[in-house]
């Protein structure tokens, strides 16, 4: 069965770096693109980018575009989301997301979870 | 602008059935959407995607009695038979240029 399981969430100051990494199991990871997307507490949920299968395109959330950077290692079967100046508004949980692709639906982990506080 | 509006709320009694509503924005009306449940306190699942003429492709393991159809501008997710896991917040979803994910507000369903 499809798995996602995403890691590397933590407790981290303003400004600072974190790398969250999102391990597939279940598909073949280099046939689909797919998504990070987050949700701060007790809000909805919001796109943060998009990776195609191969890693060649990439499109970002106009609040995250230039400090987030999505790369794959299909080889690894792992997406990965580096993260540089984060600021309290990034705090949230942080989803990896496989995309739709014909009768292959999307599929999510179950999120870790960025906190942003000096 | 590509957008999603959906209600913030809906209700119905256990065994109905309750029809939510996703309406995109002007221009976009023959756009698929696809529909995700969150359930409180866990990630969200993916429920089904509903094109622009309704027919709809559903996910694994999702039962029969959640369905999906469109008319116009506006997609439809219909829950029949009402159980109380399925008290959740609902989400429609669609792709912009490049494939990029917008999301509409979501929907809380409240079981009766």
């Amino acid at each position: 069965q499809v798995q996602l399981v995403e890691s590397g969430g933590g407790v981290v100051q303003p400004g600072k770096s974190l790398r969250l990494s999102c391990a597939a199991s279940g598909f073949t990871l280099s046939s689909y693109a797919m998504h990070w997307v987050r949700q701060a507490p007790g809000k909805g949920l919001e796109w943060v980018t998009i990776i195609s299968y191969d890693g060649t395109v990439k499109y970002y959330a106009d609040s995250v575009n230039g400090r987030f950077t999505v790369s794959r290692d299909n080889s690894k079967n792992t997406l990965y989301l580096q993260m540089n100046s984060l600021r309290a508004e990034d705090t949230a949980l942080y989803y990896c997301a496989k995309e739709v692709r014909g009768n292959s639906g999307a599929y999510w982990g179950q999120g870790t979870l960025v906190s942003v506080s000096s | 602008q590509l957008v999603l509006t959906q209600s913030p709320s809906a209700s119905a009694s256990l065994g109905a059935s309750v029809k939510l509503t996703c309406t995109l924005s002007s221009g976009h009306s023959s756009y698929a959407i696809a529909w995700h449940q969150q359930q409180p306190e866990k990630g969200p699942r993916y429920l089904m995607k509903v094109n622009s003429d309704g027919s709809h492709t559903k996910g694994d393991g999702i039962p029969d009695r959640f369905s999906g159809s469109s008319s116009g501008a506006e997609r439809y997710l219909t829950i029949s038979s009402l159980q109380s896991e399925d008290e959740a917040d609902y989400y429609c979803q669609t792709w912009g240029t490049g494939s990029f994910w917008v999301f509409g507000g979501g929907t809380k369903v409240t079981v009766l």
